[in-house]
């Protein structure tokens, strides 16, 4: 099954404490991109990726770190996070320059707690 | 990076057509209109996706203005399982670069 696996579903964690947030997809798409979503606010691109270590900043980089070492995978690390990046995170990937426009894939979300 | 407008909420009668504006008026000539839709507690689902023409799937209609600047979603009967938050967004057909999310239009179903 075509999918977007992102680990864990929920991570309660403590201001310092390094984390990654694991995100995989099996579709061989070469476009990642990581997502926050808070309340009133959709979502909002944190960083995004168009092939293997190829990476640059959304809008809202500050705080965190991505790598996209291999094509399946692209985590997305909080080297310390903080209160304020608690959050409910989503994974997306698609197929990339086919010049079609190629639609999203979402995971299921990560809620982040940070406290 | 072309930005999308919505209104903030919408709300239908079960059973009636709603039809969802989004307004890009930045739009560059090799964006895709594409529409994802949010239930509670999901992460955002693809919905449709169109250039220049029409499109229909077994979701929902697209419909796409002449100059492209708008644009809307149509579903042609609402079920109180469409109630969620409907995003429009735009995304180059060249490949990579940002994908701005606003915040959406929150459909409310009424029975």
């Amino acid at each position: 099954e075509a999918q977007v696996t992102q680990n864990p579903r929920y991570l309660i964690t403590v201001t310092g404490k390094k984390l990654t947030v694991t995100c995989s997809q099996n579709m061989n798409h070469e476009y990642m991109s990581w997502y926050r979503q808070d309340p009133g606010l959709g979502l909002r691109q944190i960083y995004y990726s168009m092939n293997v270590e190829v990476t640059d900043k959304g809008d809202v980089p500050e705080g965190y770190k991505v790598s996209r070492k291999e094509k399946r995978n692209f985590p997305l690390i909080l080297e310390s996070p903080s209160p304020n990046q608690t959050s409910l995170y989503f994974c997306a990937s698609s197929f990339d320059r086919t010049g079609r426009g190629e639609k999203l894939f979402f995971g299921s979300g990560t809620q982040l707690s940070v406290l | 990076d072309a930005k999308t407008t919505q209104p903030n909420s919408m709300e239908s009668n079960e059973e009636e057509p709603v039809h969802l504006p989004c307004n890009h008026s930045t739009i560059s000539g090799t964006d895709y209109i594409h529409w994802y839709r949010q239930l509670p507690s999901q992460g955002p689902e693809y919905v449709i996706h169109g250039l220049t023409s029409n499109v229909n799937n077994r979701m929902a209609s697209l419909a796409i203005a002449e100059d492209r600047k708008s644009s809307t979603l149509i579903l042609h009967r609402a079920t109180l399982r469409d109630a969620a938050v409907y995003y429009c967004i735009l995304r180059d057909g060249t490949g990579g670069f940002k994908t701005i999310f606003g915040a959406g239009t929150r459909l409310f179903v009424k029975a």
